[in-house]
């Protein structure tokens, strides 16, 4: 058990640009899920895979945000035409279908200037 | 809607002092209760969780908590705190098949611990 990881660990950018981060969960786990932590705030759900399946997005998820797991795998969250209010901590977590305990990596800290 | 109220923000605690962070939570059915710590640079970590059962439950690092339905609470507790323990710590709530497809968090509790 590696745990999760998630790449990069910090990112800067500017306002208007894209930007790409990349979650790897532990093997064995079937089940992917975004958050996303702003300053102050407790973390908040974006979206969900079950394998390659994305089963749930929140509406915070904007249509500039998007996120695959095409072999059920690693996870992508791309979000595009990024704006200031982006900036934030961005939370991977994995865990079995039908199992309560999720399992955080270290999150991607976001800051967009 | 499921909904978490943690509603201090900052506690300070002398070190070998015991602690209580409050939770209190909203939702529909029976819930699933977390809580979960977070260091400087470090992800979530999960102290314990309750999904039916004993309502006292009991976690790693000397942590416990209590469900109390009537109350809608599920109050973190520690008899004597040390000073590794200072940091942010979250409750949440989760419901749906397998206890927590979509955890909903408190806005945390920062701890700080005086030696």
């Amino acid at each position: 058990d590696t745990g999760v990881s998630q790449d990069p660990r910090h990112k800067i950018t500017k306002r208007g640009q894209n930007v790409t981060f990349r979650c790897d969960p532990i093997s064995e786990h079937n089940r992917l899920y975004w958050y996303r932590q702003t300053l102050g705030q407790g973390p908040e759900f974006l979206t969900y895979f079950q394998n390659e399946a994305q089963l749930e997005k929140s509406r915070l998820l904007s249509d500039r945000f998007s996120a695959e797991r095409p072999k059920g795998s690693f996870s992508t969250l791309e979000i595009q035409r990024t704006e200031q209010g982006d900036s934030a901590m961005y939370l991977c977590a994995s865990s079995l279908a039908g199992g309560p305990r999720k399992y955080f990596g270290p999150g991607t800290r976001l800051t967009v200037t | 809607a499921q909904s978490v109220t943690q509603p201090d923000i900052h506690i300070t605690v002398s070190e070998g002092a015991s602690l209580e962070l409050r939770c209190n939570y909203s939702y529909g059915a029976t819930p699933y209760l977390f809580w979960y710590v977070q260091s400087p640079g470090q992800g979530l970590q999960l102290l314990l969780k309750y999904f039916s059962g004993d309502t006292l439950v009991q976690g790693i690092k000397g942590f416990e908590a209590e469900f109390k339905r009537s109350q809608s609470s599920f109050n973190l507790r520690k008899p004597s705190v040390h000073w590794s323990d200072a940091a942010e710590y979250f409750c949440a709530v989760g419901g749906g098949e397998g206890g927590g497809n979509k955890l909903t968090f408190g806005t945390g509790t920062q701890l700080k611990v005086e030696l």
